[in-house]
C-alpha cells in the first residue's frame, strides 16, 4: 500500500528557518511535489523532486531521499505570508498523486 | 488569463438532490482531476481523464460521474446528493497524464443537508 505521513502542524517565528518533513512508503515512485494552500484558496505549485538531493529555489529548498522515503521542505527567512497549509503528494507507478493530509505553518512575529 | 475555471465557488444542496459541479480550462491540458478536501484528510482523487472521450475512478468515486466530452471542459455530477458528500471540491488540470505540475481550480464549496 502507500502512505505519507507529515505533521499536523507547525509554529516557527518571523525571519525564522523552518523544516517541514514528509516520509512515505510506497511501491511505486515517480516523484514527489509539494504545494502551498492559503486558508480558502486552491494549492499552488512549490516544488517536485525525483532524484535524491537538494533543489533549491529562492527562500523556498525541498530535499529527497528515496531510499529513506523522507523528504522535507525548508522555509527560509520566514515572512507572515508563509503562513499557509503545505501539502506533500507522491506520484505513483500509475503517475497518480496520492496526498499527505498537510501541515499547517503558523507564523508568529 | 489562462487556468482553470470552477463554477459554482459555493452551493447548499438539499439531500436527494441533482448537482454538477462544472470545471473548465483553457490551457489545452490533456489529463484533468476531480478531488474533494476535507479537513485532517489530504487531497483524495475522484475521478480523473488522462485525455477527452476517457474518465477512469479515483479513490472515492462513488455516487459521482464525469464525463470529457472535450479537451477544456470536466464536469462533476453527483446524481443523488448525500451528507457525507458535503466538502470542498477541487478540479485540476495537467498537460499530460504522466507529466508535469496540477493546476488546481479556486474549488467549489458544496454544503448538502
Amino acid at each position: 500500500g502507500q502512505n505519507i505521513d507529515q505533521p499536523t502542524e507547525m509554529t516557527a517565528t518571523e525571519g525564522a528557518i523552518v523544516q517541514i518533513n514528509c516520509t512515505y512508503q510506497t511501491s511505486g515512485f515517480n516523484g514527489l511535489f509539494w504545494y502551498q494552500q492559503h486558508a480558502g484558496e486552491a494549492p499552488t505549485f512549490l516544488s517536485y523532486n525525483v532524484l535524491d538531493g537538494l533543489e533549491e529555489k529562492g527562500r523556498f529548498s525541498s530535499f529527497l531521499s528515496r531510499s529513506k522515503g523522507y523528504s522535507y521542505l525548508l522555509l527560509k527567512e520566514l515572512q507572515m505570508k508563509d503562513s499557509a497549509s503545505y501539502l506533500c503528494a507522491l506520484m505513483d507507478s500509475n503517475y497518480q498523486l496520492i496526498w499527505g493530509a498537510g501541515t499547517k505553518l503558523i507564523i508568529k512575529p | 488569463i489562462a487556468g482553470i475555471t470552477q463554477a459554482p465557488t459555493s452551493q447548499i444542496l438539499a439531500a436527494g438532490r441533482r448537482m454538477t459541479l462544472r470545471c473548465t480550462q483553457d490551457m489545452r491540458h490533456n489529463a484533468m482531476y476531480w478531488y474533494r478536501q476535507d479537513l485532517g484528510l489530504g487531497l483524495r482523487l475522484i475521478h480523473y481523464s488522462n485525455t477527452a472521450g476517457t474518465t477512469g475512478k479515483g479513490e472515492v468515486p462513488d455516487g459521482y460521474s464525469v464525463s470529457r466530452a472535450n479537451t477544456d471542459d470536466f464536469p462533476l455530477t453527483l446524481a443523488s446528493a448525500v451528507p457525507s458528500q458535503t466538502s470542498v471540491y477541487f478540479c485540476a488540470s495537467r498537460e499530460g497524464g504522466d507529466t508535469g505540475e496540477l493546476f488546481f481550480g479556486e474549488g467549489s464549496r458544496l454544503t448538502v443537508l
